[in-house]
């Protein structure tokens, strides 16, 4: 069965600093990769998504994400954190030949940005 | 703002209630889904509709019973819960045609159950 990894659980980071979520997937297939973001007491919203091509992609709000295929990794990335990026950010991989109806969620990234 | 809409947001009910959570979406996609999130959890898939039929079941207890009327409206009909299933219910829509998995949520209904 398929499962997503987040390494970190919990990220304390002052304003300006770079950022960088690890997430690795465990399946040998094809995937589509996304990651979501979620504000306090706001939805679960797409941040970033990655289905082929061009292994670095970029999205909302200056995030980025590089899919590294050997390494089954598709790790998120800033390089200066705003305060307002205080949220949790969650890795998800969905297998297209299940009808890409299975979205697997990684357990998700607290993210703390001092001012 | 979200085009998948939850009501209500917030629910309390005991264990021997019947209540309702409904999801509406205005974005013309034929798939829609039913997720379960614990505190400090990820989501966990619990049903997928696709063209208004039932597709995936993850194996959830039938106390919970899906519907979906239309391609917009999706419900969740809940009877004789227990208080582990305090949580919040995530409803989100996809394109079922080429589907990547790209999911649009709701902002949840959070359930206690007493």
């Amino acid at each position: 069965a398929q499962s997503v990894s987040q390494h970190n659980h919990h990220v304390i980071l002052s304003e300006a600093a770079s950022l960088e979520l690890g997430c690795n997937y465990s399946y040998g297939g094809t995937v589509n990769l996304f990651w979501y973001v979620q504000y306090p007491g706001q939805h679960l919203q797409l941040l970033l998504k990655y289905f082929s091509g061009d292994p670095l992609v970029k999205g909302i709000k200056g995030f980025e994400a590089e899919f590294i295929k050997s390494k089954f990794s598709f790790n998120l990335r800033k390089p200066s954190v705003q305060w307002s990026d205080t949220a949790e950010y969650f890795c998800a991989v969905n297998t297209p030949n299940t009808g890409g109806f299975k979205t697997i969620f990684g357990a998700g990234t607290r993210l703390f940005v001092k001012a | 703002d979200t085009e998948v809409t939850q009501t209500p947001k917030h629910l309390v009910m005991g264990m021997t209630n019947k209540k309702s959570l409904k999801c509406e979406q205005h974005m013309g996609h034929r798939a829609m889904y039913w997720y379960k999130q614990k505190a400090k959890k990820p989501p966990e898939l619990m049903f997928v509709y696709s063209y208004e039929k039932l597709s995936i079941n993850e194996s959830v207890p039938s106390r919970f019973s899906p519907e979906c009327p239309n391609s917009s409206l999706l419900n969740l009909h809940l009877h004789a819960l227990q208080p582990e299933d305090s949580a919040l219910y995530l409803c989100a829509s996809g394109p079922a045609v080429k589907n990547t998995g790209e999911l649009f949520f709701g902002e949840g209904s959070r359930l206690t159950v007493l």
